[in-house]
């Protein structure tokens, strides 16, 4: 079983609408989670940081759920420049120094 | 600045030949880490470095070595390529940190390594 597990999608997004979609993680011993973003062919960058009272930047609004350990990005007001790969990466004090992506969910907004 | 800078960017090898890939980061980094991502299994952390002269193993680490001689190089090394090491090989560098907590990590673009 993988450590994060990722809905690949593609979601398809009307321009202008909200997408959410979720992430899993089996290891109890998470604390750090962080949502990259990465555009084809290109590396990833850091999306935001997900905190555990759950947070916002902008249009994008992550929370965290330790007790069902998942986390989620919600995309309001969705742009054609959202389109991209959304990896959901974790970090645990149990593996100090190796952090585990998930595979990534695709987004791609449409006009 | 650069930020985080790979080369080279593309490669073709044939099975058993050797190559090294290079990562250099402007940033002042102490952490530097190598990555291969495949189809459907997300970045895999191959080996990582803590500091200047320190490597260590991570998920999937034979087949290759690493050497970080100076702080701002990350070498990778293929010793005698496979057709399984066929990936996309991405660099990053942190900032140190207390254990137990992570930074934002920063990619070099990549290098696109096809072994026949």
């Amino acid at each position: 079983r993988k450590e994060v597990e990722q809905d690949p999608g593609p979601f398809n997004v009307p321009e202008g609408a909200t997408v959410a979609f979720n992430c899993t993680y089996s290891n109890s011993a998470s604390q750090s989670f962080f949502w990259y973003r990465q555009d084809c062919r290109k590396e990833p960058k850091l999306l935001m940081s997900v905190y555990s009272s759950g947070n916002e930047d902008g249009r994008f609004t992550a929370q965290l759920n330790r007790a069902s350990q998942y986390i989620s990005l919600l995309i309001r007001d969705s742009k054609l420049s959202d389109s991209a790969t959304y990896l959901c990466v974790v970090g645990a004090t149990d593996s100090w120094g190796k952090l585990q992506f998930g595979a990534g969910t695709q987004v791609v907004v449409t006009p | 600045n650069a930020g985080v800078t790979q080369t080279p960017k593309f490669r073709v090898l044939k099975t058993g030949q050797s190559m090294t890939l290079l990562c250099a980061q402007d940033m002042n980094h102490e952490y530097m880490y190598w990555y291969r991502q495949d189809p459907g299994m997300g970045l895999r952390l191959i080996h990582y470095s803590v500091g200047e002269g320190t490597t260590a193993k991570g998920e999937v680490p034979d087949g290759y070595n690493v050497s970080r001689l100076k702080k701002q190089n990350f070498l990778l090394g293929l010793e005698s390529a496979a057709p399984s090491q066929t990936s996309v090989y991405f660099c990053a560098s942190s900032y140190g940190t207390d254990i137990g907590s992570y930074n934002e990590q920063f990619f070099g673009p990549g290098t696109r390594l096809t072994v026949l």
